[in-house]
């Protein structure tokens, strides 16, 4: 069965560093999302894409959040200088149709030390 | 604006057990309604869902009824598995415009013992 794959599973980097976490989408898919949940928070959405732009963001995707699809396979979500409260399981999604049902990866924990 | 709200756990339950975790949500509208799951070590996966009111969702056992007049969607099972323990997530999807986000309950851990 196709599936989302994120990579790395687990990530640890320094405040301030830049930090790009991977995701390749099932193939035929068209709509693609981040979301993350913060160690015992609700999972909150961050960023829906589509057509090679940002279709929806929320006020957590600020200035510092870029997402990225740089080739036909992978999208990518940036942050470029990490802060402690950025720590979190990151998970990306993607669907068929924009209102298809959203299939998941395992998620990439984060970890700003 | 809109919101899930998950009954908190953990939930630890025998097996043969029946399961019920509770979820209400506020929306404008008519939302679609899903279950997801997550087993250790892996993704969230879609477990169920329903999309309009009366509707019930079912899947290895699992349902759901779409409860508009209780703004309800509670997740039942009659006899639970050892496997079936994981973190059970509740969510909702608005149906306006181009609204595609996913809004999460805290979701509610279950271990169930043999």
């Amino acid at each position: 069965e196709p599936e989302v794959t994120q990579t790395p599973s687990h990530q640890v980097t320094q405040m301030g560093q830049e930090v790009i976490l991977r995701c390749v989408p099932i193939s035929n898919h068209l709509y693609f999302y981040w979301y993350r949940q913060i160690l015992g928070q609700k999972v909150e959405f961050l960023v829906s894409f589509y057509n090679n732009e940002i279709s929806e963001k929320s006020e957590i995707f600020d200035d510092q959040f870029s997402v990225e699809r740089p080739d036909g396979s992978n999208f990518t979500l940036k942050i470029r200088s990490t802060k402690l409260e950025d720590s979190a399981m990151y998970f990306c999604a993607s669907s068929e149709r924009g209102q298809g049902i959203q299939y998941f990866g395992a998620g990439t924990r984060l970890s700003v030390l | 604006g809109d919101s899930v709200t998950q009954m908190e756990g953990p939930v630890t339950l025998s097996e043969e057990a029946f399961l019920t975790i509770n979820c209400t949500y506020t929306a404008t509208g008519y939302p679609s309604l899903f279950w997801y799951v997550q087993y250790p070590g892996e993704g969230l996966q879609l477990l169920l869902k329903a999309t309009k009111a009366d509707d019930k969702g079912s899947n290895k056992g699992f349902e759901a009824t779409y409860r508009k007049e209780t703004t309800s969607f509670h997740l039942e099972k009659g006899s639970v598995q050892v496997s079936d323990s994981a973190v059970y997530f509740c969510a909702l999807k608005a149906r306006a415009g181009n609204n595609r986000k996913l809004i999460w309950g805290l979701g509610t851990s279950l271990a169930v013992n043999p």
